[in-house]
């Protein structure tokens, strides 16, 4: 069965940039027609959408995050990647992949996550 | 603050059961946007519960079920389990912040 996982730095200093990486395992990131996504979750708080990309490279993002994010996929690797810039101890969080779908139904689109990584924690701190 | 209010946490007893609530407005749950639901266990991957209101995903038993009215959906659970013990979020769609977004999150306790 397909599986997520994420990878990358567990510590970042402020002010640089977070990068992570999602490998998809058990499928092809390329098939089936769905998009890839970010969520956080800081420490003792809700979840918090990043963003989003397809594998033509179309992205969507939180526009609260919108001015320091950038997703990237590589359909070779079977994997999606984020960049955050400018961290701050705000973005200390546990950070996932999911997979997402939409349906789109009367003109309405409905997102949600069916497949998500287990997380991997990332610090910022000096 | 979540644009989606869930109470923080629930209880109920094994055997019992116990809804949660998510509030919304005009532009997310009211406009007509579907809500979803997740159960996280720390530690683990979340895991889909209900999607588009009322379904479930293959493997999720029949005692999780969603319903949404107005501008609120809530989640049932019936015949509680000690492993039902979990923390759970609602999502949907908002477009006045043209995204996604999650309800704070409800801690559920098994008594």
């Amino acid at each position: 069965q397909v599986q997520l996982r994420e990878s990358g730095p567990g510590l970042v200093k402020p002010s640089q940039t977070l990068s992570l990486t999602c490998t998809v395992s058990g499928g092809s990131i390329s098939s089936g027609g769905y998009y890839w996504s970010w969520i956080r979750q800081p420490a003792g708080k809700g979840l918090e959408w990043i963003g989003r990309i397809y594998t033509t490279g179309t992205t969507n993002y939180n526009p609260s995050l919108r001015s320091r994010v950038t997703m990237s996929v590589d359909t070779s690797k079977n994997q999606f990647f984020l960049r955050l810039s400018s961290v701050t101890a705000a973005d200390t969080a546990v950070y996932y992949c999911a997979r997402e779908i939409v349906v789109v139904v009367a003109a309405r689109a409905h997102w949600y996550f069916d497949l998500w990584g287990r997380g991997t924690l990332v610090t910022v701190s000096s | 603050q979540s644009v989606l209010t869930q109470p923080p946490s629930v209880s109920g007893a094994p055997g019992q059961r116990v809804t949660i609530s998510c509030t919304g407005s005009s532009s997310n749950i009211g406009a007509g946007y579907d809500v979803h639901w997740y159960q996280h266990l720390p530690g683990t991957a979340p895991k889909l519960l209900i999607y588009n209101n009322i379904n479930r995903p293959s493997g999720v038993p029949d005692r999780f079920s969603g319903s949404k009215s107005g501008t609120s959906a809530s989640l049932a659970i019936t015949g509680l389990r000690a492993e039902d013990e979990a923390d759970y979020y609602c999502q949907s769609y908002d477009s006045t912040l043209s995204g996604v977004l999650f309800g704070g999150g409800t801690k559920l306790t098994v008594l």
